[in-house]
């Protein structure tokens, strides 16, 4: 069974640097893309970024200046570094796997099927 | 720049009733959509994929379907466990989430 597992500091101070890691257990992070999600308090989801096993990302737009991703598939682990954060930056951050089958004659889009638990991330002095 | 929209925001609906939740995209996104269901403290779960496929483990009274830019979701009979928001997300260039939709049963 496929688990995601996020880790990282609760509190992080305004202006620094918030890293975060995902420990994938029961499957390999070869050839698989791998997102990070999060979601203010209160509020709907939004995407992050997602990272292949090659290390090619596409972040979103609105976060691309300060997002940065990472994958190390000697330990089967993905990371995310978010930069100058702010209050807005609070929120529950998640880490997923998201799945694709690439045939000739299309593609067949499989979403999102793992997530972790979450980790609550909290922006403060 | 792509737009998703779900309706309604909010419903309210008894045991055993059908509903069709949607989500419709400002521009063609073919069958590249899922339906998650996230209840209050738990991350989401994937229920349909590729517009009308379900995921692993999801009871067969939940149905997708659509494709290009109007989808649905139907639940036939609702349980008390189905009350949770329920999120549409696309995927274009990058995947994008609608606003979710808040069902209590």
């Amino acid at each position: 069974q496929v688990q995601l597992q996020e880790s990282g500091p609760g509190l992080v101070k305004p202006s620094e640097t918030l890293s975060l890691t995902c420990s994938i257990s029961g499957d390999s992070i070869s050839d698989q893309y791998w997102n990070w999600i999060r979601q203010p308090p209160g509020k709907g989801l939004e995407w992050i970024g997602t990272i292949f096993y090659s290390g090619s990302t596409n972040y979103n737009p609105s976060l691309k200046t300060r997002v940065s991703m990472s994958i190390d598939t000697s330990t089967n682990q993905f990371s995310l570094r978010l930069t100058s954060v702010t209050s807005a930056d609070t929120a529950v951050y998640y880490c997923t796997r998201e799945r694709w089958l690439r045939t000739p004659e299309r593609d067949f889009y499989f979403g999102m099927d793992v997530w972790g638990q979450g980790t609550a991330v909290t922006v403060s002095s | 720049e792509i737009v998703l929209t779900q309706s309604p925001g909010t419903l309210s609906l008894s045991p055993g009733e059908r509903v069709t939740l949607s989500c419709r995209a400002s521009q063609s996104v073919g069958t590249f959509l899922a339906w998650y269901q996230q209840k209050p403290g738990q991350a989401p779960r994937l229920l349909i994929y590729d517009a009308s496929s379900r995921a692993t483990g999801i009871p067969d009274r939940f149905s997708g379907s659509g494709s290009g830019t109007d989808f649905t979701l139907t639940i036939s009979s609702l349980e008390p466990e189905d009350s949770a928001v329920y999120y549409c997300q696309l995927y274009d260039t990058s995947p994008l989430f609608g606003q979710g939709t808040k069902l209590e049963i």
